[in-house]
């Protein structure tokens, strides 16, 4: 399958800050990008996509980027809080069908 | 209310002794998948259900087999679980379309 990494294995933020989660991909045919959050003990949880004909995608409190010149997405997180604690996958197709994830990244949150 | 359900949610096989998985959903969604995730790992696709077409992937073990009887249900089959099979099994969900996947809760697998 294609290949997904992350280059931050676990980011400690203190509460009320930005978050930034870093994603490289190496398919550049993929064209559907998705972030997920993983809590312990719990499946993945979406949290915002992209599609490869947009360079940003908004939601609340997130913003995903995407840049397909170096092949690289990544999830910003506003106003970091205790319950964002979690690790973050970003997850890919070309196919719509099969998706592929990253290795992952953990987010603390310090109060 | 529980769209993507896993039974059980825990589960204790012995090594080489055959154990089923189940998924099922409420969401009438036409693909189904399996994932295998490791301790600090990301889940690894296995395969997937488009409708009643299976798709492996081609790096799953044969040890692995599913099943998907109707819409609702699927089932991942592990023929002779060894201890490297110990591990959080994955099933998800999507409408086919859009590219959302919804997840369940999980089924964690310990090969004694």
């Amino acid at each position: 399958g294609e290949s997904v990494g992350l280059h931050l294995p676990t980011l400690s933020v203190q509460e009320g800050d930005n978050s930034i989660i870093n994603c490289a991909y190496s398919n550049s045919a993929s064209d559907y990008f998705i972030w997920y959050k993983q809590e312990s003990g719990k499946g993945p949880q979406f949290i915002i996509d992209i599609r490869s004909n947009m360079d940003k995608r908004q939601g609340q409190r997130v913003t995903v980027l995407l840049n397909k010149t170096v092949k690289h997405l990544s999830l910003q997180i506003a106003a970091t809080q205790p319950g964002d604690s979690a690790v973050y996958f970003c997850a890919e197709t070309s196919d719509f069908n099969k998706f592929y994830f990253g290795s992952g990244t953990k987010l603390n949150v310090k109060p | 209310d529980a769209m993507v359900i896993q039974n059980p949610r825990y589960q204790v096989t012995q090594f080489g002794k055959p154990v089923t998985l189940s998924c099922s959903q409420t969401l009438n969604h036409n693909v189904m998948y399996w994932y295998q995730q490791k301790s600090s790992q990301a889940p690894k696709l296995l395969f997937h259900y488009y409708d009643k077409d299976f798709n492996n992937e081609a790096d799953t073990p044969d040890n692995f087999q599913s099943r998907r009887p109707n819409t609702s249900f699927c089932f991942l089959d592990i023929r002779s679980p060894g201890l490297g099979d110990a591990a959080m099994y994955l099933c998800a969900t999507r409408t086919g379309r859009i590219g959302e996947q919804y997840f369940g809760p999980g089924t964690r697998l310990t090969v004694t």
